[in-house]
Formats: structure tokens, C-alpha cells, sequence
């Protein structure tokens, strides 16, 4: 069965200090995965994907198959990047699977 | 064309009663989608429009729920004698295509007395 996990419900950094939030995924076929983010009162909003391989805001995520992971990363974490990220793996683009969410606080 | 919307943004009900939430998609956009997420959870898959055909839905998703989306427009989720673990927000997202970025709107917040 296709599964999402995210370890870490909350993970706090300081600003300028890399960040790193986990996502591990489940799923026998060729996997899409994606990466949301939630800003505070603001609509869940797609951060990146990894087909794209772009950074956006900075953040990159590589697919690792061997590990079934889909890590995002940033070199030097902002204030603003404070928020709820999601990460999501969809079948065919059809069903998409969310993970339970990382709470990221980067501190000033 | 202000995004997705979707109305009421909050509905408080007595256990047993039926509600219905709408959602209206970005103009254009032929895929339509329904999540639930419950406190401390990611959205959940519940089902998926390609313009007015229902192509998926969720095997979570009970007989007491049911989504239409008539003329490949808005569409509507209803859920019949609602029962207290049905209290969540209820996300709809559309997209232009099957490849492309899902828009969520502010989502309805039900909650079941």
C-alpha cells in the first residue's frame, strides 16, 4: 500500500543554519513526489516537485529510490520559511498520498 | 479569477444531519479534487472529477458521502448523517490537466456535535 511518512513533527532551526525535513515514502511502481508547503493562515500551496529538479525559495528535494526517501533541503534556513510542509506521493497523478507534516520554526 | 473557492468555510451540525459543502474551481481547470484533514494529519484523498466524470473514489470513504460535479464546474460534497469523527476541514484542489499544479482552496471546516 502507497504510505507517506514524515518522522518529525516539528523541527526547529536557527536562521542561517541548514534545515532538513524528512519524508520516506511506500510505494512499488515508479513514484511522482511532490512537496507542500502551508504558510500561516495561507492555503496549502505546492513547493516543489521532483520531476521539476528546480529549487524553489531555495529548497531543493532529491528522490532516492534506493532509500524510497524524498528529503528537503536548504543551506540557510529564513525566518520566513517558517511553516507546515507536506510531502506527497502521487499514483499516475490521480491519488496523491499525504504525509502527516513537519513543522518547521526557524528561529531568529 | 480569484483561485478556488469554497463556501461555507465553517458549518457546525448536530450528529445525524446532512451537510453540503461547495467548491468552485479556478475557471479552466477540468480536474477537481476532495481531501479530508483531520487535526495533526495531511490531507486525505477522498475523490477526484475529470470534468464532470467521478473517476476515483476513496475505498475510506463511506456510503454517507458523495460528491457531484454536474456540468464540470463546481462541485458539490455531501455527507449524510454525519457522525462526530466526520469533524475535519475539507480541502478541494483543482488543476489544469492531470500533470499539472493542484490549487487548494481555504478549505470547510465542519464540525459534528
Amino acid at each position: 500500500a502507497q504510505r507517506v511518512t514524515q518522522p518529525e513533527k516539528l523541527l526547529s532551526v536557527f536562521k542561517g543554519a541548514p534545515v532538513e525535513l524528512k519524508c520516506n515514502y511506500s510505494y512499488s511502481g515508479s513514484p511522482e513526489l511532490f512537496w507542500y508547503v502551508q504558510y500561516s493562515r495561507q492555503r496549502l500551496q505546492l513547493l516543489l516537485r521532483h520531476i521539476s529538479r528546480e529549487s524553489i525559495k531555495g529548497f531543493t528535494a532529491d528522490l532516492n529510490k534506493g532509500e524510497t526517501s524524498f528529503h528537503l533541503k536548504k543551506p540557510f534556513a529564513q525566518e520566513e520559511d517558517s511553516a507546515m510542509y507536506y510531502c506527497a506521493l502521487s499514483v499516475k497523478f490521480n491519488k496523491f498520498y499525504f504525509g502527516s507534516g513537519t513543522k518547521l520554526n526557524v528561529k531568529p | 479569477d480569484t483561485g478556488v473557492s469554497q463556501d461555507p468555510r465553517h458549518k457546525i451540525t448536530k450528529r445525524g444531519q446532512n451537510v453540503t459543502f461547495r467548491c468552485d474551481p479556478i475557471s479552466e481547470h477540468n480536474r477537481l479534487y476532495w481531501y479530508r484533514q483531520t487535526l495533526g494529519q495531511g490531507p486525505e484523498f477522498l475523490t477526484y472529477f475529470q470534468n464532470e466524470a467521478q473517476l476515483e473514489k476513496s475505498r475510506l470513504l463511506s456510503d454517507r458521502f458523495s460528491a457531484e460535479r454536474p456540468k464540470g464546474s463546481f462541485s458539490t460534497l455531501e455527507i449524510q448523517r454525519t457522525e462526530q469523527g466526520d469533524s475535519a476541514m475539507y480541502l478541494c484542489a483543482s488543476s489544469l490537466g492531470q500533470y499539472n499544479e493542484q490549487f487548494f482552496g481555504p478549505g470547510t471546516r465542519l464540525t459534528v456535535l
